[in-house]
């Protein structure tokens, strides 16, 4: 089984559209993670959520919205796309608390904007 | 504010070659240090990972020592493989829900 998947996982797409990107995770963590991907491989964590409450939101355009229905799921909400937006997104999650605790990660969504 | 750097790429050797790839840290209090590796066109997974000064994760044939001392967590293979070429994430516990990666190492490895 998965643990952690992500769809789609490639989406192309044109300026100015609004697209979705949907995460779910089967490990039954509480806190899940949205990071960007650029294409020297920089990671940069964009969102994490704690049992549907929004506790990291870093220095990311309001265009980008995360909305979570539950803790197995955290969705990515993206609006009037920019050519910049073309990354690969990646889905995380993680158990509760501090500690030794790792991420598992999505496959990842690719998205290019045309 | 807390940070991983790790040394640039991308990092070419040959089969059977030795293997490492500096990741230093600066941290308050003592974080958790993993390694992450990333395969072409997947997810970033662990690779291995250290809880405290002195300790040693494995994981594959690699090895990084949690080196409180020097703030330092190398990576090492005795022998690497063609199917070990990857991006390797150094990254640490920022004990505050979040995990601190460093850029990313790219690593070729010639047959």
């Amino acid at each position: 089984d998965t643990a952690v998947s992500q769809t789609p996982k490639y989406l192309v797409t044109q300026m100015g559209n609004d697209k979705s990107i949907k995460c779910e995770q089967n490990l039954g963590h509480d806190t899940m993670y949205w990071y960007k991907q650029d294409s020297k491989k920089f990671l940069k964590i964009m969102f994490s959520y704690n049992n549907k409450e929004l506790i990291i939101n870093e220095t990311v355009p309001n265009r980008f919205s995360p909305k979570s229905p539950d803790k197995a799921h955290l969705n990515l909400h993206i609006n009037s796309l920019e050519l910049g937006d073309s990354a690969v997104y990646f889905c995380a999650s993680r158990a509760a608390g501090t500690g030794s605790y790792e991420q598992y990660f999505g496959p990842g969504t690719r998205l290019t904007v045309t | 504010g807390n940070s991983v750097t790790q040394m640039e790429g991308p990092v070419t050797l040959s089969e059977e070659a030795f293997l490492t790839i500096n990741c230093t840290y600066t941290a308050t209090g003592y974080p958790s240090l993993f390694w992450y590796v990333q395969y072409p066109g997947e997810g970033l997974q662990l690779l291995l990972k250290a809880t405290k000064a002195d300790d040693k994760g494995s994981n594959k044939g690699f090895e990084a020592t949690y080196r409180k001392e020097t703030t330092s967590f190398h990576l090492e293979k005795g022998s690497v493989q063609v199917s070990d070429s990857a991006v390797y994430f150094c990254a640490l516990d920022d004990r505050d829900d979040k995990i601190i990666f460093g850029k990313g190492t790219r690593l070729h490895i010639l047959p």
